[in-house]
């Protein structure tokens, strides 16, 4: 069981804007600490999508932003696109455990 | 340009053991911590153990306590994960990756950017 809860599943139609959320405790999102995205395309390695909370690194389409609010934070992607079809896993620091590199269980987006 | 390069991965029986590197290239290894990340088949991800710039702090999982060992060799610029006792349950894609900051604890920078390809390691008789 993940510390950081994101629903399995998400999809939506070219262009539409999707969400995937990331709910975690007091200890977690809701201490304040940030939250990152990664995302993993069919068959590649993990790649940092947003990091801190709501900034990205060079070369990610500002069609990706990510938010936080309470114990949970959010990825958003606007203008959906065939190549957007991923794994989504977000990473927070949780203040219970010796590690900082605590990850949600993932998110498939399935592009219709 | 930031790469990193992981080998060492294979097939190997309940009990042996594998030794797994990454070679790092633009950029000095001993400056900034590094991770390992693994991805059992059709699993997330789980950081399995980091060592912070200086080597003087380590962290494993606790599945692996005891069993795997972190270290680096700054003079070749490459990472290890030396993995004894295998199990069954070890097997994944193993990742080694970057940390923006020396250290491994705390919140600040605790992400990783970029990783490598990764290693396929299959404990299996």
């Amino acid at each position: 069981q993940s510390v950081l809860t994101q629903p399995p599943s998400v999809s939506g139609a070219p262009g539409q804007r999707v969400t995937i959320s990331c709910t975690g405790s007091s200890s977690n999102i809701g201490a304040g600490y940030d939250v990152h995205w990664y995302q993993q395309l069919p068959g590649t390695a993990p790649k940092l999508l947003i990091r801190g909370n709501n900034n990205r690194p060079s070369g990610v389409p500002d069609r990706f932003s990510g938010s936080k609010s309470g114990t949970s934070a959010s990825l958003a992607i606007t203008g959906l696109q065939a190549e957007d079809e991923a794994d989504y896993y977000c990473q927070s620091y949780d203040n219970r455990l010796s590690a900082s590199g605590v990850f949600g269980g993932g998110t498939k987006l399935t592009v219709l | 340009e930031v790469q990193l390069l992981e080998s060492g991965g294979g097939l190997v029986q309940p009990g042996g053991s594998l030794r797994l590197s990454c070679a790092a290239s633009g950029f000095t290894l001993s400056t900034y911590a590094m991770g390992w990340v693994r991805q059992a088949p059709g699993k997330g991800l789980e950081w399995v153990s980091g060592i912070s710039g200086s080597g003087d702090t380590t962290y494993y999982t606790d599945s692996v306590k005891g069993r795997f060992t972190i270290s680096r060799d700054n003079s070749k610029n490459t990472l290890y994960l030396q993995m004894n006792i295998l199990r069954a349950e070890d097997t994944a894609v193993y990742y080694c990756a970057k940390r923006p900051l020396p250290t491994i604890f705390g919140p600040g920078g605790n992400y990783f950017h970029p990783w490598g390809q990764g290693t396929l390691v299959t404990v299996s008789s």
